[in-house]
């Protein structure tokens, strides 16, 4: 198994401009979420979604959709970015109990 | 409010000695609390959980004590390793696995 994937490692995007972050997992985990992490930070939940077809808010939402069309995808859209969406991004899964999340490798995005 | 708070952003022990990474919480209606350790570049990663009505669980070189009287928990590691040096994240479970995560604290073996 893979486990969760993450794409792209590494992203630079003027302000106002829109992009998706991938995420993937192959576990068939129900549960899937996306945090965000800043420097000296920890992670903040943006979104999550317990099963396809059903997402909902987290801590820090605004700025950021998602969808859950399949099981194995849950990408994260930025509509228009700004500066103070710079962070790391990580996308999580978990099946069973849900505190065993298990974290890809991340995005490190740059808004400029 | 909520928050979970780690009371020392580093910390550097020997290797071969025990350490402790302390957290304290202010939700007393948590029924979850996990650690997650964080090396660098990478995503974190479950070490152990513990549920409310425990004071103590042990895993593998890792125990998690949990003193509701005081909101307090730690994370014991014993005969730290190089390998162990990481970010360590305490995390207590808001609502339904949506967890809310301290700061962090930074471990640092030294050899």
């Amino acid at each position: 198994n893979a486990g969760v994937t993450q794409t792209p490692k590494f992203q630079v995007l003027k302000t106002g401009q829109s992009m998706t972050l991938q995420c993937a997992q192959d576990m068939n985990h129900e549960y899937m979420s996306w945090y965000r992490q800043d420097p000296g930070m920890g992670l903040r939940l943006i979104h999550y979604s317990v099963g396809a077809g059903i997402t909902d808010q987290g801590e820090v939402p605004n700025g950021y959709n998602v969808s859950r069309s399949t099981t194995e995808d849950f990408p994260l859209r930025l509509l228009s970015a700004a500066p103070s969406q710079t962070s790391v991004y990580f996308c999580a899964s978990t099946q069973g109990n849900p505190y065993e999340q298990y974290f890809g490798p991340g995005t490190r995005l740059t808004v400029t | 409010g909520e928050s979970v708070g780690l009371h020392l952003p580093t910390l550097s022990v020997q290797e071969g000695d025990n350490s402790i990474i302390n957290c304290a919480y202010s939700n007393s209606a948590s029924d979850y609390f996990i650690w997650y350790k964080q090396e660098s570049g990478k995503g974190p990663q479950f070490i152990i959980d513990i549920r409310s009505n425990m004071d103590k669980r042990q895993g593998q070189r890792v125990t998690v004590l949990l003193n509701k009287t005081v909101k307090h928990l730690s994370l014991q590691i014993a005969a730290t390793q190089p390998g162990d040096s990481a970010v360590y994240f305490c995390a207590e479970n808001k609502w339904g696995g949506k967890l809310i995560f301290g700061q962090g604290t930074e471990l640092s073996v030294k050899p």
